[in-house]
């Protein structure tokens, strides 16, 4: 089963519009973290933001903001007032606790490619 | 502060042949990591490291090794490339995870490597 699944390969947003990435992720571990980062066709790797298991208030970062349902095991990212420049690859990831192997695990999902149209 | 390093951006090598990814942070990140990036594949974690002289495989670690000399050194070696290893190769540091606190991952520009 995979851990961090991205059902939306590709999306289109008008600017200025708020979007949507869905991000659902599958784990058994109390405590995990819960990152987007963001890579656009340059290719470097940009961290978005943070959500941690335990924290009881959704993150926020500027016009990003992560839309966390414990119950649902969904972190959706939400970007406010699209701009040409969050035309992008998104990825979800999460990194579970030390559980039986006694150490961390990393999972990223397959991304989301944000096309925002003038 | 130069954050995370990779060298060489880009290689070509043919099937057989051997070469070392270097990986150079210094922000004092006790944890590294390699990844490989495949079209459709998102990133996959090689190997890991949570400190210096210790490592640690993640979930696609065949035909790769790695080293951690120094702290702010992570290495990543292959012995024998084969075309299966044509790639984007990432690397990337944090702080190591703790309750309360964030293990952001911060990415090198990666390393395009070609296997003929």
């Amino acid at each position: 089963a995979q851990k961090i699944t991205q059902t939306q390969p590709g999306m289109f947003v008008q600017e200025k519009e708020a979007v949507t990435l869905d991000c659902t992720y599958d784990t058994s571990d109390p405590s995990y973290g819960l990152f987007w980062y963001k890579q656009p066709s340059s290719g470097e790797m940009i961290f978005l933001i943070y959500q941690g298991s335990y924290d009881q208030q959704n993150a926020t970062e500027g016009r990003y903001s992560l839309n966390f349902q414990k119950a649902r095991k969904s972190a959706n990212l939400v970007i406010s007032a699209s701009q040409l420049g969050d035309s992008a690859m998104y990825f979800c990831a999460m990194r579970e606790g030390k559980g039986t192997s006694g150490t961390y695990k990393y999972i990223f999902g397959t991304g989301t490619r944000l096309k925002v149209l003038a | 502060n130069a954050g995370v390093t990779q060298t060489p951006k880009f290689r070509v090598l043919k099937t057989g042949q051997s070469m070392t990814l270097l990986c150079a942070q210094d922000m004092n990140h006790e944890y590294m990591y390699w990844y490989r990036q495949d079209p459709g594949m998102g990133l996959r974690l090689i190997h890991y490291s949570v400190g210096e002289g210790t490592t640690a495989k993640g979930e696609v670690p065949d035909g790769y090794n790695v080293s951690r000399l120094k702290k702010q050194n992570f290495l990543l070696g292959l012995e024998s490339a084969a075309p299966s290893q044509t790639s984007v190769y990432f690397c990337a540091s944090s702080y190591s995870p703790r309750k309360g606190g964030t293990d952001t991952q911060y990415f090198g520009p990666g390393t395009r490597l070609t296997v003929l």
